[in-house]
């Protein structure tokens, strides 16, 4: 069972918006703005898609944005495109005894 | 440009210690702030972070790996090594070398090894 929840699955038409929700506690997600967001296409490595909650790093597209409220974090993902259908993993730094980093149980995106 | 690449066995037997090697470039181990972790993927399942060392070798362990895990770096090879001990099938997974950009974000992967435990 991973530290951070996020929901298995969600799917968007083309051109449609989605967000994915990660929820976590105070010692992470709702502690610190460490909040980050990974793309994963079947067989290649995880790719950082936001940092610190919601900063694209440079040749990421503006249509992935992240915030937070609380002890949930959101990736949202507007005008919907096939290329955008990946598993998505939500990771926040903790306090949590010694452990540096905990991921989300991932969700797969789906674009009917 | 930064790159990582992992090496080391595909296939180990249960009860042996697996070693990893990270092969990087784009970058030093000396230089304050850096750190390069690594991180892990069983088979359909979710990441799984498991150790970094930083450039002034601190070093942050998994809780629950921490009595089977040793992190190295080598600066003047541009190499981290990860030892885990006593392998179990259930520890079969996709093995990523990661760079620290900050926090806990990883901004650069290597592509993954694949190492299977089995009899």
């Amino acid at each position: 069972q991973s530290a951070l929840t996020q929901p298995a699955s969600v799917s968007g038409s083309p051109g449609q918006s989605i967000t994915i929700s990660c929820t976590g506690t105070s010692s992470d997600v709702g502690g610190y703005n460490y909040v980050s967001w990974y793309q994963q296409h079947p067989g290649k490595a995880p790719k950082l898609m936001i940092f610190e909650v919601s900063n694209r790093p440079s040749g990421v597209s503006n249509r992935f944005s992240g915030s937070k409220s609380g002890n949930t974090a959101s990736l949202t993902i507007s005008g919907l495109q096939a290329e955008d259908e990946a598993d998505y993993y939500c990771s926040s730094y903790t306090s949590s005894s010694t452990l540096y980093v905990v991921f989300g149980g991932g969700t797969k995106l789906t674009v009917l | 440009q930064i790159t990582l690449k992992e090496s080391g066995p595909t296939l180990v037997k249960p009860t042996q210690t697996l070693t990893l090697t990270c092969t990087f470039s784009g970058f030093s181990l000396t230089t304050t702030g850096v750190g390069v972790g690594w991180i892990r993927q069983p088979p359909g399942k979710a990441l799984e972070w498991l150790a970094l060392i930083y450039w002034n070798d601190d070093k942050r362990l998994s809780p629950s790996l921490k009595s089977r895990l040793t992190i190295t770096k080598d600066t003047s090879r541009n190499q981290v090594v990860l030892t885990m001990t006593n392998m179990d099938p259930v520890d079969t997974a996709t093995y990523y070398c990661v760079h620290r950009l900050g926090g806990g974000t990883f901004d650069y992967w290597g592509q993954g090894t694949l190492v299977t435990v089995s009899s």
